[in-house]
C-alpha cells in the first residue's frame, strides 16, 4: 500500500510570493490533516480536510487556505509570504472513520527568502 | 482549545537506562493519547497511542501510561539504546475534533 505522498520536497519561495503544497493521502482514506513544524515549534495543526470539505483549522491567518479534490488529495496554499512561514510542512491520513493512527508524508520544506 | 504540554524538552540517558516523558493536556474531552517519534530528517512516526478507556498500554519496551483525572499521560522506554535517540512527541485529540494537538517534544539521547 502506497502511503501519505507530499510534494514538492522542497520549495524556495521570496517573501510576498504564493506557495503551493500538495498531498495524496494513502488510497481509500478520505481525511487529510496538515501540520507546520516550524523549529522548535512541535507540530501545529493547521487544517483538516475530510469528504471535501474543511472540518476545522488551527490559529493561522487566513492566508493559509486550502481545498480537497473529488480523489481526495488536496492543496495547501500560503499566500503573501513571510520569513517566518519557513517550515516543514506535514501532512497526515488517519485510516478512514477513525481520527487516530495518524501517518505522516515525508513533508515539503519550504524555505522563504 | 486543547493545550498540550510535555516536560522534558531534552533528556540524556546511558543506554541500558530507562526514560520517562510527561505530558498534561487540558481538554477533559480528549480520548485519545498517540506518541510520535521522529528521526533526524525524517517523518514522524507512532509507536504507541493509548485511548481514554485504557489505564495503562505496553509494546515491548515502550509503555504508556494515562492518568485521565490528573489529565496527565506518560511515556515509559526501558532498556534505552542508542537507536532510541529521536525526538518524541505526545499529542491529545482536540475534544471531540478530529485534530490532534501535540506537545513541543523531548529531544533524547541514549549514550552508550
Amino acid at each position: 500500500e502506497a502511503g501519505v505522498t507530499q510534494s514538492p520536497t522542497h520549495l524556495i519561495k521570496t517573501r510576498g510570493q504564493q506557495a503551493t503544497l500538495r498531498c495524496s493521502p494513502i488510497s481509500g482514506h478520505t481525511s487529510v490533516y496538515w501540520y507546520q513544524q516550524a523549529l522548535g515549534l512541535g507540530l501545529q495543526f493547521l487544517l483538516w480536510y475530510d469528504e471535501g470539505e474543511e472540518r476545522n483549522r488551527g490559529n493561522f491567518p487566513p492566508r493559509f487556505s486550502g481545498r480537497q479534490f473529488p480523489n481526495y488529495s488536496s492543496e495547501l496554499n500560503v499566500n503573501a509570504l513571510e520569513l517566518e512561514d519557513s517550515a516543514l510542512y506535514l501532512c497526515a491520513s488517519p485510516p478512514p472513520g477513525r481520527y487516530y493512527g495518524y501517518t505522516f508524508g515525508s513533508g515539503t520544506r519550504l524555505t522563504v527568502v | 482549545g486543547e493545550n498540550v504540554e510535555q516536560h522534558p524538552s531534552t533528556l540524556s540517558v546511558q543506554e541500558g537506562d530507562s526514560a520517562v516523558i510527561k505530558c498534561t493536556y487540558s481538554d477533559s474531552a480528549s480520548n485519545y493519547f498517540p506518541w510520535y517519534k521522529q528521526e533526524l530528517g525524517k517523518r514522524p512516526q507512532l509507536i504507541i497511542d493509548i485511548r481514554s478507556n485504557v489505564g495503562e498500554k505496553k509494546d515491548q519496551r515502550i509503555a504508556v501510561t494515562l492518568n485521565k483525572t490528573a489529565k496527565h499521560f506518560s511515556l515509559h522506554i526501558t532498556e534505552t539504546q542508542p537507536e532510541d535517540s529521536a525526538v518524541y512527541f505526545c499529542a491529545a485529540t482536540s475534544g471531540s475534533q478530529g485534530n490532534l494537538i501535540f506537545g513541543k517534544g523531548t529531544k533524547l539521547s541514549v549514550k552508550p
